[in-house]
């Protein structure tokens, strides 16, 4: 089945510690990739996202993450976490499905300890 | 100036009751969605309009019902509202095609007591 999977629920990471999400994707084909945060009580704020090429993407707030089509990852990643990162972080795929409808993964909550 | 907003915020209302959540987007896409966030905040889409019209239904009970006057405003009317209807309803909105990225509103928590 066509399926999004964060394996961690919950992952707490010292301020100023480095910081990796992990993300699998089970599509026949390379579907769209995005990365978005939601702060309490916010919406969801995109980071980043993979369409094609350079699989080393950039986002905002000096996050980035890494397609690695053998792996069917999109792992998200960041040098060094910041108080103000703690909220919930989903990972999601556009099945290439032609219609905008995304499918998220079950999120992960990162808690910052200073 | 707010991209796309929902009204309300916060909504507490009984059993039975019948409500609406409103959604306006000032981007200009041609696309909106409505997306519901459960109490262990998975998401998952309800409906899809393009352009007024529907084009993603899953799998949602009829007593939802969306409706979109133009394709800037994308309304959530439930009726006869349950004690699982209790949830974050997320509206958003994104250009038309394939892998475009989709902008979303602050979210309505519904509380149905």
């Amino acid at each position: 089945a066509q399926s999004v999977t964060q394996p961690d629920i919950h992952i707490t990471v010292s301020e100023g510690a480095s910081l990796e999400l992990r993300c699998n994707y089970s599509y026949g084909a390379t579907p769209y990739l995005f990365w978005y945060v939601q702060s309490p009580g916010q919406g969801l704020q995109l980071l980043l996202k993979y369409f094609s090429g350079d699989t080393l993407v950039q986002g905002i707030k000096g996050f980035e993450a890494e397609f690695k089509r053998s792996q069917s990852s999109f792992n998200l990643r960041k040098p060094s976490v910041h108080w103000s990162d703690a909220a919930e972080y989903f990972c999601a795929v556009d099945p290439t499905s032609n219609t905008g409808k995304l499918i998220f993964g079950q999120g992960t909550t990162l808690q910052v300890k200073p | 100036d707010t991209a796309v907003s929902q009204t309300p915020k916060y909504l507490v209302t009984q059993m039975g009751n019948d409500k609406s959540i409103k959604c306006e987007q000032n981007l200009g896409h041609d696309t909106m969605y409505w997306y519901k966030q459960d109490s262990k905040k998975f998401l998952k889409i309800m409906f899809s309009y393009n352009n007024k019209e529907l084009i993603i239904n899953e799998t949602v009970p009829n007593r939802f019902s969306p409706k979109s006057p133009d394709k800037a405003h994308l309304n959530l009317h439930i009726n006869s509202l349950e004690l699982g209807d209790s949830a974050v309803y997320f509206c958003a909105s994104s250009p038309t095609g394939q892998g475009t990225e989709a902008f979303f509103g602050q979210g309505t928590r519904l509380t149905v007591v």
